[in-house]
């Protein structure tokens, strides 16, 4: 079945050091989601990418497809105390069976 | 808009005992996803159900079942619980297959 393996599992920064996150897939992926959990939180949406190549980004975070919509990447730049939490990545398949696989996520610690 | 919604938020119960736990979906949304997150394991995909079907299934033994009523709220069954069923339980909904979910504030079960 699909894989989905996410790295570091832990991240310590401190704050204003920048961040990143990877997630590469088993199988090729139809998309890729990224989402946020504060401590004590449930997951929370963050952005969703389609296209092959494709960089988005929402302020200090840019997110990466790669062209062989294997793997994606979560860079956040001059971290804050805000920041922290656990960042997943789920890759979907597509068609058919349907279904989110969810990484295991890295989880992101801010020294102030 | 209100968001999607569970209950009972806390659950305690006996090795042995069933617990059931609810979810209603973002009003308009057809599709629900269960999600099991046990302390350092990430979000392990349980049950989907779209337009009161079970359209997938992740890896969980048959004790764990569910159903979607024609209002798209659902319920989450797990009989005979085990001592390794203590997680909190996330319930997600979506416009539509493919689409972005969205998460609940999950379900805490304990099982002693």
């Amino acid at each position: 079945g699909q894989q989905v393996m996410q790295i570091p599992q832990y991240q310590h920064v401190q704050e204003g050091e920048d961040f990143t996150t990877y997630c590469n897939s088993s199988t090729t992926l139809s998309n890729i989601q990224w989402y946020k959990q504060r401590p004590g939180g449930h997951p929370v949406f963050l952005i969703q990418l389609v296209k092959s190549g494709e960089v988005k980004k929402q302020k200090r975070l840019t997110f990466q497809f790669g062209e062989a919509k294997k793997n994606s990447s979560l860079h956040i730049t001059a971290t804050q105390t805000t920041d922290v939490g656990t960042y997943f990545c789920a890759g979907s398949s597509g068609a058919g069976s349907y279904q989110l696989t969810f990484g295991k996520g890295t989880k992101l610690s801010v020294i102030p | 808009e209100a968001g999607v919604t569970q209950s009972p938020t806390h659950l305690i119960k006996t090795r042995g005992q069933q617990a059931t736990l609810r979810c209603s979906p973002i009003s308009g949304h057809t599709s629900v996803y269960w999600y099991q997150q046990a302390l350092g394991l990430g979000l392990q995909f349980l049950l989907w159900y779209d337009e009161g079907e079970e359209r997938n299934r992740g890896n969980f033994p048959p004790r764990f079942s569910g159903r979607q009523f024609p209002n798209y709220s659902s319920e989450l069954n797990v009989n005979a619980l085990e001592l390794e069923d203590s997680a909190l339980y996330l319930c997600a909904s979506s416009l539509a297959v493919g689409e972005t979910q969205y998460f609940g504030p999950g379900t805490r079960l304990l099982v002693l």
